[in-house]
């Protein structure tokens, strides 16, 4: 059975923290994305990866970083979180024909 | 820019009657589509798919249809059940292995 495991299911962080988001998967993927779901804004894509040490920037970038050091393993880094920043974050690792999503992170920044 | 939209961002049917959710897209590249279904605090897990060669693919209740010419897919579920109530995303990819770009969701309630 196909897994993509995000460390935290519920985080509660202070306005300016430094925020780790751990994701890894155990299917050899290349690609992994990281999402943000906010309502009434679906799902918006923050950082990808093609590869170890690749990333890419996805459409709402601004405050956050990742790290891709192993192949399984893909990283969020919210360098100082900030109260816009609460939202459910999804991690997700793609094959050819169908990405497989982790359960969420419930983050909410006080 | 949204590449991928759900105009509908609710629905509500009746149990044992038809759901239909409606997608467009903007980009005529794409040519790979999924359905993702997602309950509260889960994270979204693949419904159906449809490559642009076909235009129907159907998987039990669970059927999507692809119009290219109109830049529009829907997903047909029948009959409606409760446990799918949920929030339905569309997707798309130019060449499969690529991005998937994905819609804003429909929340779907089935009521019994």
């Amino acid at each position: 059975d196909v897994k993509v495991t995000q460390s935290s299911r519920y985080l509660v962080k202070r306005t300016g923290e430094k925020v780790f988001l751990e994701c890894v998967q155990d299917m050899d993927h290349e690609n992994m994305f990281w999402y943000r779901q906010d309502p009434g804004l679906g799902l918006r894509l923050i950082y990808f990866s093609y590869d170890v040490k690749m990333k890419e920037k996805g459409d709402i970038p601004e405050g956050y970083s990742v790290s891709r050091e192993k192949k399984e393993r893909f990283s969020l880094i919210l360098e100082s979180a900030s109260t816009n920043q609460t939202s459910m974050y999804l991690c997700a690792s793609q094959g050819n024909t169908e990405a497989f999503f982790g359960q969420g992170t419930r983050l909410t920044v006080v | 820019d949204q590449q991928v939209k759900q105009n509908s961002p609710s629905l509500s049917v009746q149990e044992g009657r038809i759901s239909i959710l409606n997608c467009d897209y903007t980009n005529s590249m794409f040519d790979y589509f999924l359905w993702y279904k997602k309950y509260p605090a889960e994270g979204p897990t693949f419904l159906i798919s449809i490559s642009s060669i076909k235009d129907k693919n159907e998987d039990g209740r669970f059927t999507v249809f692809l119009n290219k010419s109109a830049k529009h897919l829907s997903l047909h579920i029948v009959p409606s059940q409760p446990g799918d109530s949920a929030v339905y995303f569309c997707a798309a990819s130019a060449n499969t292995g690529n991005q998937f770009y994905f819609g804003t969701g429909t929340s779907l309630t089935v009521i019994p």
